[in-house]
């Protein structure tokens, strides 16, 4: 089947701890995305991605890192720095073929600190 | 202003009536328009894409209005089964690099 997967489903993170979450698609899709979601609020833009061995800031990329080294993988890391990381993340894909392409969302992360 | 707004609601309408709702969009040269779903604790999954000509799946209807800078979202004969957050999402072209705006969302909770 093809799809989105994420890592773990639930993430606890100590004071002063790095975390890394997973995010893995199968689509073949070139463009890979981050999102912060916080009760009743929408989507946040974290980073995005368009192609291998690059990535772009999205509004909210304070406190956190990414890579892209493979075309399926595009894993967020929330450092230290991220003083408020407790939030739903999500991440995405899509094509970059153009048109009215859509993003797909995997099942997301909940990140809690102790 | 919010680049794109959404009533909150929630909207609480009983099983087989109509509802509709809005989502209004600041950037006028905005070309994309979706709508999601959302269910509690779950990812957004897509509902449909808002076409300049307006487009019907089933039961639902998704138009846009340039000139006033809106889509709406109708779902007809409403089933339990609807209720969840709508997200409205506009995209500022077509390119994966184009900025993409998700709306906060407005809740809507069918009743038997």
């Amino acid at each position: 089947d093809g799809g989105i997967t994420q890592s773990p489903k639930y993430l606890f993170r100590k004071e002063g701890q790095n975390v890394t979450l997973s995010c893995e698609q199968n689509l073949n899709h070139d463009a890979m995305y981050w999102y912060r979601q916080d009760p009743g609020q929408g989507l946040r833009l974290i980073y995005y991605s368009q192609i291998v061995n690059d990535f772009q800031k999205g509004d909210i990329a304070e406190g956190y890192s990414v890579s892209r080294e493979k075309k399926e993988s595009f894993p967020l890391t929330v450092t230290s720095a991220q003083k408020n990381p407790t939030a739903f993340y999500l991440c995405a894909s899509s094509s970059a073929s153009g048109g009215q392409e859509t993003q797909y969302f995997g099942p997301g992360t909940r990140l809690l600190v102790l | 202003r919010k680049e794109v707004e959404q009533d909150p609601g929630p909207f609480n309408v009983p099983e087989g009536a109509t509802v509709a709702f809005n989502c209004t969009y600041s950037n006028s040269a905005s070309q994309s328009f979706f709508w999601y779903r959302q269910d509690c604790r779950k990812e957004p999954k897509l509902l449909m894409s808002v076409y300049s000509s307006g487009n019907e799946d089933g039961r639902f209807t998704a138009q846009l209005n340039r000139a006033s800078q809106y889509i709406s979202l109708l779902i007809r004969d409403s089933k339990l089964s609807d209720s969840a957050t709508y997200l409205c999402v506009v995209k500022g072209g077509y390119s994966s690099a184009s900025k993409i705006i998700f709306g906060s969302g407005t809740r809507l909770s069918i009743r038997p």
